[in-house]
């Protein structure tokens, strides 16, 4: 079955800097890629998305980029702000497995004032 | 919209107990699923519906783990003679099919399990 990485585990930036988070997958099967932002005991929340059709998509400060040659996968935040502070998870799925989302372990984004 | 639903927020229970989870995915969504996110770690998946039926169950842990969808729409996680370890947030996603395009799971608030 699919596993995805996640790195960092932690991620602590200075209010305006950028952050980035990586991610690798291992089955080449996987064409879709969503981001999801999960605030302490809230639900997570989608932020961004790709296919495999593209290597790259924006939206506003975010962006994510996929390289399928490697299986690997990124997410950009720029001009980070204090309420981009939560925990961050990569996942990975293919439409032969019914869409089931493999999850990473979480990144712990913390933005300092 | 009304967003994933799911009740309740928090079940205590006791080991040996029983405990039904409901979750109510976004009206019109075909494909529901099922997710356990332990403390610290991602979600998990347990099990997927679309429609009526599983079309996908291998995340189960377990026999004691069970899930029914019986009209299409709100589902029920079941779990039997509970043990400490299943305490664990359990999450629902609904989407609107299993078609790219429409395939965007929307996540519940989750449900708070803790076995003492």
């Amino acid at each position: 079955g699919e596993n995805v990485e996640q790195h960092p585990s932690t991620l602590s930036v200075q209010e305006g800097d950028s952050a980035v988070i990586k991610c690798t997958y291992s089955d080449s099967a996987s064409n879709y890629f969503p981001w999801y932002k999960q605030e302490l005991g809230k639900r997570p929340q989608l932020i961004i998305d790709i296919r495999s059709n593209v290597g790259e998509k924006k939206d506003q400060r975010i962006a994510v980029t996929l390289n399928k040659t490697a299986k690997h996968f990124s997410l950009h935040i720029t001009e980070t702000q204090p309420e981009d502070s939560a925990v961050y998870f990569c996942a990975a799925s293919n439409p032969g497995g019914g869409n089931k989302l493999t999850f990473g372990t979480g990144t712990q984004l913390k933005v300092e004032l | 919209g009304a967003g994933v639903s799911q009740t309740p927020s928090n079940k205590v229970t006791e080991k040996g107990k029983y405990v039904e989870l409901r979750c109510d995915p976004i009206s019109g969504h075909t494909a529901l699923y099922w997710y356990r996110q332990s403390l610290g770690q991602g979600p998990e998946f347990l099990i997927y519906f679309q429609g009526t039926g599983a079309a996908d169950d291998s995340g189960l842990p377990n026999d004691r783990f069970f899930a029914v969808r019986p009209e299409g729409s709100v589902s029920t996680l079941k779990i039997q003679r509970t043990e400490r370890g299943d305490s664990a947030v359990y999450l629902c996603a609904s989407s609107l099919s299993i078609d790219r395009g429409s395939d965007t799971q929307y996540f519940g608030p989750g449900t708070r399990l803790t076995v003492l």
